[in-house]
């Protein structure tokens, strides 16, 4: 069974700091997605992530994928308010190398970014 | 163009009623999905279309709950006879093509449901 984890669970970051997070998977896969979710707010899609090494930015914020090590981060820079939400990594896991789309997903990180 | 809709966007039941909860996804998405959002289990995958076909039902929580979908479109998801916990936030997510190359999902606001 698919086990998919993130840390850190909390994240209280200042303003113009830097900080990853961090996506475990216990199954090989390649891929990967993040997506973003709001207080009372359905999930935006943020970044794709189909093949080991990629790597993609938005902004102040960068994902990247290592198949080998089932690792995915998602990397902060200069942190501002606006970025406060929970974030949520999820594993798509196929059979005989056809995916079906079944999203795993982990537990969320709730960014709060202080003045 | 419009996203994926659900409705109602709220739904508060009598322990032991049906509900139906609609979703209607991104036109031209073949793909269709199910998932549940509580405080305690997160976010979890419940079931899948492909056109009007479910391949994959193992995330459905008991015979309690139903899905289907009808002309590779619009899709219900069924709960009969609710219990307190079946209580939380049921999202809808479509996808261009199962399986493709890029099997982004895009998510609609979801149902969020009470059992009293």
């Amino acid at each position: 069974e698919l086990k998919v984890e993130q840390n850190p669970l909390f994240l209280s970051m200042q303003e113009g700091k830097n900080y990853t997070i961090y996506c475990n998977y216990s199954t090989t896969s390649d891929r990967l997605y993040w997506y973003r979710q709001d207080p009372g707010k359905s999930l935006e899609s943020l970044f794709v992530l189909l093949s080991n090494g990629a790597v993609k930015q938005e902004g102040r914020l960068m994902a990247s994928l290592d198949t080998k090590a089932r690792l995915s981060t998602l990397h902060i820079t200069a942190a501002v308010h606006d970025l406060s939400a929970t974030y949520f990594c999820a594993v798509e896991i196929g059979a005989g190398g056809t995916s079906y789309g079944k999203l795993t997903f982990g537990q969320g990180t709730i960014l709060t970014v202080h003045p | 163009g419009a996203g994926v809709s659900q409705s109602p966007s709220n739904k508060v039941t009598e322990k032991g009623k049906d509900v139906e909860l609609r979703c209607d996804p991104i036109s031209g998405h073949t793909a269709l999905y199910w998932y549940r959002q509580s405080l305690g289990q997160g976010l979890e995958f419940l079931i899948y279309f492909q056109g009007n076909s479910a391949p994959d039902k193992s995330g459905l929580p008991s015979d309690r709950f139903s899905a289907e979908r009808t002309g590779g479109s619009v899709s219900t998801l069924t709960i009969q006879r609710t219990q307190q916990e079946d209580s939380a936030v049921y999202l809808c997510a479509s996808s261009l093509v199962q399986g493709g190359a890029n099997n982004e999902q895009f998510f609609g606001p979801g149902t969020r449901l009470t059992v009293l």
